[in-house]
């Protein structure tokens, strides 16, 4: 199994730009999460899914948005990425509810210039 | 409000001393967990607790959960140096998640 996995790894885009992020989980999880990792900051939520179809806002959603389409994909979008949307974004999933085990993918380092 | 607080932020230690990094939280919960991130990675599951009282053991890594002191903590003894890495506790509350800042961990020969 492979997990949870993120495409891309690495990107790089200016100002006013738009990228989607893809994760991807073999589990047959029910819930996935966007976070953004800034330093001294922890993870802080940006949006997740209860279940194919649907998604919810988490601490800092302003800028994004999300969709899950097949139960397995997560997708992130940025419409019109900023210098703030700087940051390192991870993925996570789990199988019952938002108090259960996450996992994590490898993360995807985006940087808006 | 639902609060995380880990301390410290940063930890130098030498190897083979004892320490103990502290996650305190805001509100009732009775289930908490602790990641490990090496630099550049993603976050590695360690241990999860689940009830008042639990304790879990892995190598020189020990963590304990005092809901009733909304407490857990995560005890290294005789540090190495592949203990070097940041350490993030997560609590889960009611219906949400939170993670603490992350506590960088830093052994030194």
């Amino acid at each position: 199994n492979a997990g949870v996995t993120q495409t891309p790894k690495f990107r790089v885009l200016k100002t006013g730009q738009s990228m989607t992020l893809l994760c991807a989980q073999d589990m047959n999880h029910e819930y996935m999460y966007w976070y953004r990792q800034d330093p001294g900051m922890g993870l802080r939520l940006i949006h997740y899914s209860v279940g194919e179809g649907t998604t919810a806002k988490g601490e800092v959603p302003d800028g994004y948005n999300v969709s899950r389409l097949k139960k397995q994909n997560f997708l992130l979008g940025l419409e019109s990425a900023a210098p703030s949307q700087t940051s390192v974004y991870f993925c996570a999933s789990s199988y019952g509810d938002r108090r259960d085990e996450q996992f994590f993918g490898p993360g995807t380092r985006l940087t808006v210039l | 409000e639902l609060k995380v607080e880990q301390n410290p932020l940063f930890l130098s230690m030498q190897e083979g001393k004892n320490y103990t990094i502290y996650c305190n939280y805001s509100t009732t919960s009775d289930r908490l967990y602790w990641y490990r991130q090496d630099p550049g990675k993603s976050l590695e599951s360690l241990f999860v607790l689940l009830s008042n009282g639990a304790v879990k053991q892995e190598g020189r890594l020990m963590a304990s959960l005092d809901t009733k002191a909304r407490l857990s903590t995560l005890h290294i003894t005789a540090a190495v140096h592949d203990l070097s890495a940041t350490y993030f506790c997560a609590v889960a509350f009611l219906n949400d998640m939170r993670f603490g800042a992350g506590t960088r961990l830093t052994v030194k020969p």
